[in-house]
């Protein structure tokens, strides 16, 4: 159980164009889902906190503008670069918090974004 | 704030060789701690926890005493395998249920 997938697991694109990654919760309701970047051979950043319903809390320093954030249901969750340029190329995390487990999060594969 | 500070790496060990990964923290209150660890191309799989004091976490032969009185959460396993190569990431939830991860530290086992 538990179980966090995204889609895609690796995206090419232009400069200049939008991409969309999902973040679904497979077998459980996530009444939170978390959005991180990772750059190479670094830790994680959180980007920002999604709640389904609400509007997403972004992380100081986080353009929300340039990284669009939904979270339609209890088990999605979109992030949208928008205007993606090469500095944005980077490996994208997400995470869902089980409704009733306070503390855990629970990691999808990862989405690796490069920008041309 | 809440911060994790993690040994800094690489960790090169032979195979068969003891593993120890130091890990302490800054927080307020009584966070929950983690280890995750990251294969290459990946995403993070939770190794394993602890939420409160004295706690022992331990999955796949490693293991991590939660420390409230040194605030730390070493990541120690008696025998490394080639398999365990890969990156170790040490976490702590404080309660907002935000993670604040340390800069993670690569393991490399040879044969």
């Amino acid at each position: 159980g538990a179980v966090v997938s995204q889609h895609p697991s690796r995206v090419i694109c232009k400069s200049g164009t939008s991409v969309k990654i999902e973040c679904r919760s497979l077998d459980f309701q996530a009444t939170t889902m978390f959005w991180y970047r990772q750059f190479p051979k670094q830790s994680l950043m959180l980007m920002a906190t999604s709640n389904e319903g609400s509007k997403a809390t972004y992380e100081q320093g986080v353009e929300k503008d340039k990284f669009l954030i939904n979270h339609a249901s209890l088990t999605l969750s979109t992030l949208t670069v928008t205007s993606a340029h090469p500095e944005d190329s980077s490996f994208y995390i997400c995470s869902a918090r089980v409704r009733l487990s306070y503390n855990e999060q629970f990691f999808g594969p990862g989405t690796r974004l490069t920008v041309l | 704030g809440d911060s994790v500070t993690q040994m800094e790496g690489p960790v090169t060990l032979s195979e068969e060789a003891f593993l120890t990964i130091n890990c302490t923290y800054t927080a307020t209150g009584y966070p929950s701690l983690f280890w995750y660890v990251q294969y290459p191309g990946e995403g993070l799989q939770l190794l394993l926890k602890a939420t409160k004091a004295d706690d022992k976490g331990s999955n796949k032969g490693f293991e991590a005493t939660y420390r409230k009185e040194t605030t730390s959460f070493h990541l120690e396993k008696g025998s490394v395998q080639v398999s365990d190569s890969a990156v170790y990431f040490c976490a702590l939830d404080s309660g907002t249920y935000k993670y604040i991860f340390g800069t993670g530290t690569r393991l490399k086992v040879l044969a």
